[in-house]
């Protein structure tokens, strides 16, 4: 079955440090994945696509089909990233598989 | 563009009562999902509508769990009854229905649902 897993509940980083969220799937087939965010008292929302490649407030994910990752990078935190951050896998006919989440926590 | 809407935003009710959450999405949007979030954990797809047909409800409890989208637009979501367990977050969602999908789900504010 597909699956997506993400190891960290948890991730509090200082502000100006590196950020990785890591991202594992599980998929027989060509994967398409994508992260969405929550900020406080804001909706979930999409931040960015692999098909794309895109960097969207910073952030780059790249897809490593051998180590079958998906991990969200930024190399300089800044305190608004402080949010929750759910990696999600499309499953047949528009539908996804979310990650449980990870909280990243922005420190000053 | 107005957003998804969801209504109740909170509700508490006891075990073995029912409960009905109600979902409004974007306009145009033919694709509806109701997503139950328990706390700790993502989404997970309770049912998917294509207009007012249902694509997928494999995850529903349907002994308990029943879901419309008459007329293709609006939907409602219904436990009946309740149980503790189904305390959670319910999420609606929407998007364009595209050959390709482009991965792009529109969240309402969801609804908390507290069963005690």
């Amino acid at each position: 079955a597909q699956r997506v897993t993400q190891p960290e509940k948890l991730l509090s980083v200082f502000k100006g440090a590196p950020v990785e969220l890591k991202c594992n799937y599980s998929y027989s087939g060509s994967p398409e994945l994508f992260w969405y965010v929550q900020y406080s008292r804001q909706r979930l929302q999409l931040l960015l696509r692999h098909i794309s490649r895109e960097s969207i407030k910073g952030f780059t994910a790249d897809l490593n089909k051998g180590e079958t990752s998906f991990h969200l990078k930024k190399p300089f935190a800044q305190e608004e990233d402080s949010a929750m951050y759910y990696c999600a896998l499309v499953q047949g006919a528009q539908k996804l598989v979310f990650g449980q989440g990870t909280r990243l926590t922005i420190n000053p | 563009e107005a957003g998804v809407a969801q209504s109740p935003r909170y509700k508490i009710i006891e075990k073995r009562q029912s409960v009905a959450f109600w979902c409004n999405p974007i306009s145009g949007h033919a694709t509806l999902y109701w997503y139950q979030q328990i706390l700790g954990q993502g989404p997970k797809l309770l049912i998917q509508f294509q207009n007012n047909g249902v694509v997928d409800d494999s995850q529903l409890p349907k002994d308990r769990f029943s879901a419309e989208r008459l007329k293709g637009v609006d939907s409602t979501l219904k436990i009946q009854p309740a149980k503790l367990e189904d305390s959670a977050v319910y999420l609606c969602a929407s998007s364009l229905f595209l050959a390709g999908f482009n991965g792009e789900q529109y969240f309402g504010p969801g609804t908390r649902l507290t069963v005690t």
